[in-house]
């Protein structure tokens, strides 16, 4: 059975600092993982994905995310936080078959300070 | 490229009114969703469709009806509104292969007193 675990629910950052968002999953099959951004009062965008060419996957505006199957791991990355980068943020699996079988995670607000 | 489309962008219903969303997509997506986004939540999937013709039912279905009669349109109805129901409704469209993202629109902010 499919799982997603968002393990922070709040991150918070100083502008110009790295960001970490962390993301595990579970999965009986190679699976598709994306991370979504939510801006306020907004849909969700895609942000990157990851489908089982290379493990680092680079998405827009400069995040990306390595895929660790050993470690069951998706985390999200940014070298340098913006106070645009404020948003919420779902890690999502998918497997072969779409439709139900894509499961979203419970999101985690990154807050960035000036 | 308009994307996923949804409309009203809000709405202010009384409790046992009924209405519906509507949701349209000009990418010619096989797949369409429904979720609701209650307050610092993730999404839960209401409902779905594979295809024009073809709906099931996701995590939380209750209280809601959906039809697929084309491709680019998937309503979703609230027949008896209840307080429950005040959320925040995602419609989202995706390709056939699961390796392909979900598309989704802006949301329809929903509030039943």
């Amino acid at each position: 059975a499919q799982s997603v675990t968002q393990l922070d629910s709040h991150v918070s950052v100083s502008e110009g600092t790295p960001v970490l968002l962390r993301c595990n999953y579970s999965s009986s099959y190679s699976p598709s993982l994306f991370w979504y951004v939510q801006h306020p009062n907004k849909g969700l965008q895609l942000l990157l994905k990851y489908t089982s060419a290379a493990t680092l996957v680079k998405g827009i505006n400069g995040f990306e995310a390595e895929f660790k199957k050993s470690e069951t791991s998706f985390h999200l990355t940014k070298p340098s936080a913006h106070m645009s980068d404020a948003a919420e943020y779902f890690c999502v699996v998918s497997e072969e078959g779409g439709g139900f079988k894509t499961i979203f995670g419970a999101g985690t607000r990154l807050f960035v300070k000036a | 490229n308009a994307g996923v489309t949804q409309t009203p962008k809000f709405r202010i219903l009384k409790i046992g009114q009924s209405m519906t969303l509507q949701c349209t997509q000009d990418m010619n997506h096989n797949y369409m969703y429904w979720y609701r986004q209650d307050p610092g939540m993730g999404l839960k999937l209401i409902y779905y469709s594979v295809g024009a013709g073809i709906t099931d039912k996701g995590e939380v279905p209750n209280g809601y009806n959906v039809s697929r009669s084309t491709t680019e349109d998937f309503p979703l109805r609230l027949e008896l509104a209840a307080p429950s129901q005040t959320s925040v409704y995602f419609c989202a469209s995706q390709d056939r292969n699961s390796n392909q993202p979900q598309h989704f629109g802006d949301g329809t902010r929903l509030s039943i007193l």
